[in-house]
């Protein structure tokens, strides 16, 4: 079965360092991966999805992810963080019609 | 503006009675889902509909129902038979099922059960 799993539940930063955070997943095909940033008491947003091809994708707002196969991973980076990046992070691979979601990684921003 | 419209934003219910939220989009979308979202658990898909008249259950349909009447509308009611359901609610669309079509979350309902 497939499986997301983001091993970071809080990550705290100082506003201008660089992020990373982390997503493994479980899928015996090539996956369709996603991140979505959710704001507190607000729906999800896509920021960036990887498919096939380059294993660097860029999103939205700064953000790139990197696909790597041997490693079942597709971690979330930006290179210097913003105060109004402080959210809710989650990692989601799709299936036959369905997204299956990571538990989420909290990210704090200290100025 | 085009969009996904959930109300009410928070809802409080006593055990033992059905509630129902709900969902409009004027996206034009085929495809609407609802999530339950619980702190620490990511999301989880209760029901999705690809067209009108229809849908699926997702991995915790059970004690929700769904309705799929209108292709701007997908209500969630939560019956009592669902044994936890104080959650956060969320309801997405998408053009379609296929990968290639981005989900668009509303604001997500907020229920309380006491």
């Amino acid at each position: 079965a497939q499986s997301v799993t983001q091993p970071d539940i809080h990550i705290t930063v100082s506003e201008g360092a660089s992020l990373e955070l982390r997503c493994n997943y479980s899928y015996g095909a090539t996956p369709y991966l996603f991140w979505y940033v959710q704001s507190p008491g607000q729906g999800l947003q896509l920021l960036l999805k990887y498919f096939s091809g380059d294993t660097l994708v860029q999103g939205i707002k700064g953000f790139e992810a990197e696909f790597k196969r041997s490693q079942s991973s597709f971690n979330l980076r930006k290179p210097s963080v913003h105060w109004s990046d402080a959210a809710e992070y989650f990692c989601a691979v799709y299936n036959f019609n369905k997204f299956y979601f990571g538990s989420g990684t909290k990210l704090n921003v200290k100025p | 503006d085009g969009g996904i419209t959930q109300s009410p934003k928070y809802l409080f219910r006593k055990e033992g009675q059905n509630v129902t939220l709900s969902c409009e989009q004027n996206l034009n979308h085929d495809a609407m889902y609802w999530y339950r979202q619980d702190p620490g658990q990511g999301l989880r898909l209760i029901y999705y509909s690809q067209i009108v008249n229809d849908f699926q259950k997702g991995d915790i349909a059970e004690g929700y129902s769904v309705s799929r009447e209108k292709k701007e509308s997908f209500p969630l009611t939560v019956t009592s038979a669902q044994k936890n359901p104080t959650a956060f609610y969320l309801c997405a669309s998408s053009m379609g099922t296929s990968v290639s079509w981005e989900q668009y979350f509303g604001p997500g309902t907020r229920l309380t059960v006491t």
